[in-house]
């Protein structure tokens, strides 16, 4: 079983939409969550972090994290279709020598 | 990203051996081996720190990782099996600590006939 779910699967907005992903992690032993994402045939590329309570501001993208619930979420203001993308929550916990943990993945896709 | 370069990018293999080759011009401590199979998130195969490997997470013994310098990471495969059909990632960080970004290379896509 995935520690960390992502929802939805799939997602498809208009050009200048708001896309709204979501995570939620079953271990708390998680202590660090950054979003990721990865363009068809590239590697994954680290979009933000967010390691408090609340909400984190980054240009159009804005990641917010409840920690009790284990629940973070990204949007994507003014999306682009260039942000169409797969995008990845990841987790890691602390102390054990860096173990990034990758949830299931949504994919967005943004029609111009 | 050409700051981490890894090769071949394609490989096409029946059961022979090969090894996968990855470089890093950030000057990171730590790089990392990631295998994401199809429609599946990368998972974590091996982590090295200043040439000390630090996690070997559950990967068949056919998989040999190699870190002959910081700046360079191999993965050996012999017998490779259908099952190891991946892309496999070269990652790294600078020092390898629980709160670092991640930089992947393109990766390498293995295809096992």
């Amino acid at each position: 079983q995935q520690k960390v779910q992502q929802s939805p699967e799939s997602l498809s907005v208009p050009e200048g939409g708001m896309a709204s992903l979501n995570c939620t992690s079953s271990d708390r032993n998680f202590q660090y969550f950054w979003w990721y994402r990865q363009h068809s045939g590239e590697g994954p590329k680290a979009l933000m972090s967010i390691f408090s309570d609340g909400d984190k501001k980054e240009g159009r993208f804005t990641a917010h994290l409840n920690k009790a619930s284990l629940h973070v979420s990204l949007h994507i203001r003014d999306s682009q279709p260039s942000d169409s993308a797969l995008y990845f929550c990841a987790a890691s916990e602390s102390n054990m020598g860096y173990k990034l943990t990758f949830g299931t993945g949504t994919s967005l896709l943004v029609d111009p | 990203n050409t700051k981490i370069t890894q090769s071949p990018r394609y490989l096409i293999l029946g059961r022979a051996n090969k090894s996968l080759e990855c470089e890093q011009h950030l000057g990171h401590n730590a790089m990392y081996w990631y295998k994401q199979s199809a429609e599946k998130p990368p998972e974590l195969m091996f982590l090295y720190n200043l040439k000390q490997l630090i996690r070997n997470e559950t990967v068949p013994s056919r998989f040999i990782p190699e870190c002959p310098d910081s700046s360079k990471l191999l993965l050996h495969i012999s017998a490779v099996d259908p099952e190891d059909s991946a892309v496999y990632f070269c990652a790294s960080s600078p020092r390898g600590g629980d709160n670092e970004r991640l930089f992947f290379g393109h990766g390498t896509k293995l295809s096992v006939l």
